[in-house]
This record gives structure tokens, sequence and C-alpha cells, in this order.
């Protein structure tokens, strides 16, 4: 099946530093990819999706592009601040019948 | 529009004891998955249930564990003599259509603790 392996955290960064978070993927054909946002205590969000090869999703200043040749969909943020400090999710749907397979996750701890 | 609802939020069983996790997917919305998340890991998939029907349990263990989505009421996933390593987050998602490639929508989760 489809899988998902994500830079491992944790990363502590100061606010306005540049962040980059990695995700490759393995997968059949080209399923539409997504980084969920999971701030401490709570359910996952959607951050931003793509659903095909060379799109660019984007929201709350974070954005991802969807690059086959790399098969990567890495997460970025110009500028960073202390209230994205959270766990960030890259999935991706798997093969056959089954939802969303989700990488380990990156904790992110922004420091003023 | 209120969002997935999961109750309880917090959940502490003895060993040996049965625990009920309750969902309720936006309006609307008749596909629910439920995913577990261990200390420090991800999401993994358990079960995607449609409305009275189950579609894919293939992530559910074999023993102990079920889940329904009855006509009327909430999602249930039931764990039964509930063990040690059962104790992780739950989460419940639901989306309008049945076609993965379309967004999630999560609960705040269940946190179940067996003591």
């Amino acid at each position: 099946g489809n899988s998902v392996t994500q830079m491992e955290g944790p990363v502590t960064l100061s606010e306005e530093a540049f962040l980059t978070i990695n995700c490759t993927y393995t997968a059949t054909g080209y399923p539409s990819l997504f980084w969920y946002v999971q701030y401490p205590g709570e359910g996952l969000q959607l951050l931003l999706k793509a659903t095909k090869a060379d799109d660019k999703g984007s929201n709350k200043g974070f954005e991802a592009t969807y690059r086959k040749e790399t098969t990567s969909f890495h997460l970025e943020k110009g500028s960073v601040q202390v209230s994205d400090s959270a766990v960030y999710f890259c999935a991706l749907p798997n093969s056959g019948n089954t939802p969303l397979v989700f990488g380990k996750g990156t904790r992110l701890s922004v420091i003023a | 529009n209120a969002g997935v609802m999961q109750n309880p939020r917090h959940l502490v069983r003895r060993r040996g004891q049965e625990a009920r996790l309750r969902c309720s997917p936006m309006k609307g919305h008749s596909h629910v998955y439920w995913y577990r998340q261990l200390p420090e890991e991800g999401l993994k998939f358990m079960v995607y249930l449609q409305k009275e029907n189950i579609i894919d349990e293939s992530g559910m263990p074999k023993e102990r564990f079920s889940a329904e989505f009855p006509k009327e009421g909430p999602s249930i996933l039931r764990i039964q003599q509930v063990v040690r390593g059962d104790s992780a987050a739950y989460f419940c998602a639901s989306s309008p259509l049945g076609d993965h490639s379309y967004e999630q929508y999560f609960g705040p989760g269940t946190r179940l603790t067996v003591t």
C-alpha cells in the first residue's frame, strides 16, 4: 500500500525563523496529499492539501508543493510564530479501500 | 454547522472492563472513520463505516474490538475486556463521500486510560 515518511522531530525554532518539515511518499498513481496539524489536547485539523502533481497547497502562511519527480510534499513557512507550536502530520489515502495513511508526526516548538 | 463530536473526551477504565466511545459525524456526512493514536505516534486507521455497514475493518484488532454505525444515532467503537495496551487517543473522522481524496473532518478524540 501507499506510505509516507516524515521528518522526525522534535523541531525547536525561534519566532520568525524559517520552517521546513520534510515528507516523502510512496504511492500507486497520484493520490491527493495532505498536511494535518494537531494542537495540544485537540484533534487533527486539515492545514492544506494538494490534489495533483505540481499543485501548491497553502494556508495560514504554510505552503507545500506536490512534487512527483521527487515524491515529496515538504511543508514550509517563512516566519513561524509561537502559536504554530503543534504536531504536524503528512498523510495520503492508501491504495485499495483504506483511508488515510499518516506519517509519525513532527512536533514543532516555537520559542519567543 | 457543528463539527464532529466525540464523547467522552476522557475515559478511565480498569483492566477487564468495557469501553464505549461515541462519535457523531458532521451533519450531512454518512462516512465515519476511526483511528487510534498511541503516545508519540501517528494515527493508525482502524475501521471505516457507512450507515449500517462496515466497509473496511482491516485495521481493527481481531478480538475485543467492534464498531457500528446504526441508522440512527452515533457511531460506537466498543472495546471489551480492556488491557493497558489499549490506552491511547481514539479519533473519529467523517466525510461526505467515500472517495478518500476528500478531506476528512476530525473530532477532538477520546483519550482512554486503562489502569
